[in-house]
């Protein structure tokens, strides 16, 4: 069974710096699909980023990129110029036959 | 363009009771999934639906099920509610969908119903 796993609950930037939080992944699959979410206190999942499997060029969406690494299963998302407005949830996704498998999230904190 | 519409927002029931939530997807959405986040389990895949079809369901007893509408909204049912079942429930809407298959299709996601059972 696939599994998604972010290894810090917590996390805490200030603003105009650069943070990382970590994923990994496990599936035995080849054709698959990753994301970002993220869940302010509004509770609406809003999709920050995603990455096909077969690709190898990494995503990146205005101050969000990723680093996907195939082959250790890792898929990192780096958020640059930390804004207030990041200040959320973050949850990272495996997209297998129509289903999305959830991380168990990392909070993300913004200092001003 | 309107986005997902889950209602009710809120809902308290007593143990033993049953509950529907409504989902309504974006305009031309043919694709809902559900999802029920707790904070010890986290994100759970309920079911996905396409048009008007069970297409793919999660890890959950029979007391869970939905159903799909001609018009492509769908709604939740839980019958016979417990302590557990208190959790967000989520619902998703997609444009495209090649239903069973991955995609990298965006989901979009509603803003919830916060289920509370005393």
């Amino acid at each position: 069974a696939q599994t998604v796993t972010q290894s810090q609950p917590e996390m805490s930037v200030q603003e105009a710096e650069t943070v990382t939080l970590s994923c990994t992944y496990d599936t035995s699959e080849s054709d698959y699909y990753l994301f970002w979410y993220k869940q302010p206190p509004s509770r609406q999942m809003i999709l920050v980023i995603r990455q096909e499997a077969y690709k190898q060029q990494n995503a990146t969406e205005n101050r969000f990129s990723v680093n996907f690494q195939k082959a250790a299963k890792s898929f990192s998302l780096k958020i640059s110029d930390s804004q207030l407005g990041d200040a959320a949830m973050y949850f990272c996704a495996y997209r297998s036959k129509g289903k999305l498998i959830f991380g168990q999230g990392t909070e993300l904190s913004v200092k001003p | 363009k309107a986005g997902v519409t889950q209602t009710p927002r809120y809902l308290i029931k007593t143990r033993g009771q049953q509950v529907t939530l409504s989902c309504s997807p974006i305009s031309g959405h043919r694709s809902v999934s559900w999802y029920q986040q707790t904070p010890g389990q986290g994100l759970q895949f309920l079911f996905e639906y396409f048009s008007e079809t069970q297409r793919n369901k999660g890890n959950f007893p029979g007391r869970f099920s939905g159903r799909q509408f001609s018009n492509s909204r769908s709604e939740m049912n839980v019958s016979t509610l417990e302590l557990g079942d208190s959790a967000l429930y989520l619902c998703a809407s997609s444009l495209l969908a090649r239903p069973g298959r991955s995609t990298n299709e965006k989901l979009f996601f509603g803003s919830g119903t916060q289920l509370s059972v005393l």
